[in-house]
This record gives C-alpha cells, sequence and structure tokens, in this order.
C-alpha cells in the first residue's frame, strides 16, 4: 500500500498568519496522460465529518475559500493556508486516490 | 443535495455482528463507487472497503478482509458493511462516502459508532 506520511504532527500559527503543511507520498501517484496527481486533502473539525478541500493536488473544490491552496507533484505535496482564520482550526488529512485502496496521512493539528 | 444517512451503530461483544446501512439521496446512486471509511476514537482516517457503481467489484482493506463485506442495494439506494468476528480495534466511528471520479471522496455521512467490548 502507498504510505503518506503528513508533517508536523501538530502547527500552532497566529491569526492571519500562513499554515503549511507537508505530506510526502512513498511513491509517485501522478495519474494518467495529464501526470496529475492523485492526491487530496480534507479538514475535519471536532465531531464532524471530513470536508473535502483539495483534489488532484492543487484543485479547489467548490466553496472552498482561496486562502486554502495546494501544491506539489509526484510524492512531495504541500497544503498551505494563507491567512489563517479561528475557523480554520482543525486536523487536516492527506489521502492518495491513484488505487481504489485509499490511504490517509496521520494527520495535522492546526491550532490558533 | 447530497445526503448520506448512516445507521446500524451500537455496542458489540468481541467475535459479533453488526450490519451498517448508508441511505443516499439526492444524486444518481448506482453511478458512483462508495466506500466506508472508520476513525477510532482520538485518531486518524482508515480507508476500510469500496465497492464500483455496478456492485461487481468489491475492496477491502487487509485488516478486515475475511471479517467485513461491502455491498449495496440500488432499488433502496443504500450501502451496506456487514461486519462478522468484530474485535476491540474495530471500535470507531464508521463513515460511508461517495466518490466522485478524479475527485476523491467528495461526501461524507455523518458516521455512526461502533463500540465492541465486553
Amino acid at each position: 500500500d502507498i504510505v503518506l506520511t503528513q508533517s508536523p504532527d501538530s502547527l500552532a500559527v497566529s491569526l492571519g498568519e500562513r499554515a503549511t503543511i507537508s505530506c510526502k507520498s512513498s511513491q509517485s501517484i501522478l495519474y494518467g496522460p495529464d501526470n496529475k496527481s492523485a492526491l487530496s486533502w480534507y479538514q475535519q473539525k471536532p465531531g464532524q465529518p471530513p470536508r473535502l478541500l483539495i483534489y488532484w493536488a492543487s484543485t479547489r473544490e467548490s466553496g472552498i475559500p482561496d486562502r486554502f491552496s495546494g501544491s506539489g507533484s509526484g510524492t512531495d505535496f504541500t497544503l498551505s493556508i494563507s491567512s489563517l482564520q479561528p475557523e480554520d482550526v482543525a486536523v487536516y488529512y492527506c489521502q492518495q486516490y491513484l488505487t481504489i485502496r485509499r490511504t490517509f496521512g496521520g494527520g495535522t493539528k492546526v491550532e490558533i | 443535495e447530497v445526503q448520506l444517512l448512516e445507521s446500524g451503530g451500537g455496542l458489540v461483544q468481541p467475535g459479533g455482528s453488526l450490519r451498517l446501512s448508508c441511505a443516499a439521496s439526492g444524486f444518481t446512486f448506482r453511478s458512483y463507487a462508495m466506500s466506508w471509511v472508520r476513525q477510532a476514537p482520538g485518531k486518524g482516517l482508515e480507508w476500510v472497503s469500496a465497492i464500483i457503481g455496478s456492485g461487481d467489484d468489491t475492496y477491502h482493506a487487509d485488516s478486515v478482509r475475511g471479517r467485513f463485506s461491502i455491498s449495496r442495494d440500488s432499488s433502496k439506494n443504500t450501502l451496506y458493511l456487514q461486519m462478522n468476528s468484530l474485535r476491540v480495534e474495530d471500535t470507531a466511528v464508521y463513515y460511508c462516502a461517495k466518490e466522485t471520479l478524479g475527485k476523491s471522496d467528495d461526501y461524507w455521512g455523518q458516521g455512526t459508532l461502533v463500540t465492541v467490548s465486553s
């Protein structure tokens, strides 16, 4: 199975500052002739299900604020929150969907 | 509006069985692959099982293979997870999720809690 390693485990950021989370894959997750990376990012708040933020490593889901951005290709990926807001306090997970046997990163807790 | 509503969770003894259901609405159920993902208390997300739209192909994590079985009934717009030989380590909130091709899991239910304990 593809292993995703997230870092850091937790992150404290001041309001209005940038938060950056890393996700590294044990193998390339490039897919198809367009060479897109089959990686998504989710946000999960306490007591709630995960919410899709980003797919194809850098495409924002509909309704997601543009302060959230994803980057990277192949095996190294980054989720950035450009200006942290109080409602962004959550745990963030990366997920690969190159194979139907999905795997998730261990999660990164973002706090103020 | 896409809605996924899980049910069937509860307290069960080790070695017991449980069947989870996920009632889907707001989309053409038979056209989409569906998954179950679980989350143990205070832990991260773990993919459990997936089934393609037709129901012809199913996939399971190594941790549940041979004990869990995913299925779907398109006439009822319902996804199932039959869980047998339950272990303490299967204790978790179980989420069903809809997959959109190219987006992975774009909609999730609220989850149902399964507790395996004597």
